[in-house]
């Protein structure tokens, strides 16, 4: 199994609305990534999680609030976003050694309304 | 921080043709440079990777050089096909204490690969 899995693919969301972005992989790795991806750009990182415990957080708006419940599953839990906040959110890992390939989930695409 | 510039931002060739995208990166503690391919509506995918201990790799018509002196390297794709027509994003990595990877993406090259 080399998948990273996301779910949902496509989300909806209004302003005042609560979600949760999760992602899932079974690979061993044990780095996990967000990423947000706006049209025609280069994805850009969010969070790093090493070993289950939140390693880098890129200066992310605390709307964004990111969890890692286990070693196989991460979460993005979402909160009064606004609309500029409309993007793809990619999920990735690896293995938490240096320099080893990271694996991209297909990614969420947002919509804020 | 680590800075990487990409160029061309656009490649159009004709199918069977060859296709160069080149890369510059700025922190020479960079040391693993991934070459990541992206279909519409989908995520990155690798296609090749190279460390800095490496001058160039080849998997069958893909190969990347790098040249460690001028931080700069390069994406070729040799007898271009239809289905190689995507965006390609090189990225260049820095290790972390923590043992994860942290690429600073290029902006990106649209490779269309014309019938």
């Amino acid at each position: 199994d080399t998948e990273v899995t996301q779910t949902p693919k496509h989300l909806v969301m209004g302003m005042t609305n609560k979600k949760s972005l999760k992602c899932e992989q079974h690979m061993g790795h044990r780095a996990m990534y967000w990423y947000k991806q706006k049209a025609k750009k280069p994805p850009e990182l969010m969070f790093v999680y090493s070993y289950e415990k939140l390693s880098i957080n890129e200066s992310v708006p605390s709307r964004f609030s990111p969890e890692c419940p286990n070693s196989s599953l991460l979460n993005l839990h979402l909160h009064a976003l606004q609309p500029e906040d409309s993007a793809l959110y990619l999920c990735a890992s690896s293995l938490p050694r240096d320099n080893t390939e990271a694996f991209f989930g297909q990614g969420t695409r947002l919509t804020v309304v | 921080g680590e800075n990487v510039e990409q160029h061309p931002s656009t490649l159009s060739v004709q199918e069977g043709d060859s296709a160069v995208i080149k890369c510059t990166y700025s922190d020479s503690a960079s040391n693993y440079f991934p070459w990541y391919k992206q279909e519409l509506g989908k995520g990155p995918q690798l296609i090749i990777d190279i460390r800095s201990n490496v001058g160039e790799k080849k998997d069958q018509r893909i190969a990347v050089t790098l040249n460690k002196t001028a931080k700069h390297f390069s994406l070729h794709i040799t007898e271009t096909q239809p289905e190689d027509s995507a965006v390609y994003f090189c990225a260049a990595s820095i290790s972390t204490s923590g043992g994860s990877y942290i690429p600073t993406f290029g902006r990106g090259t649209s490779l269309i690969v014309h019938p």
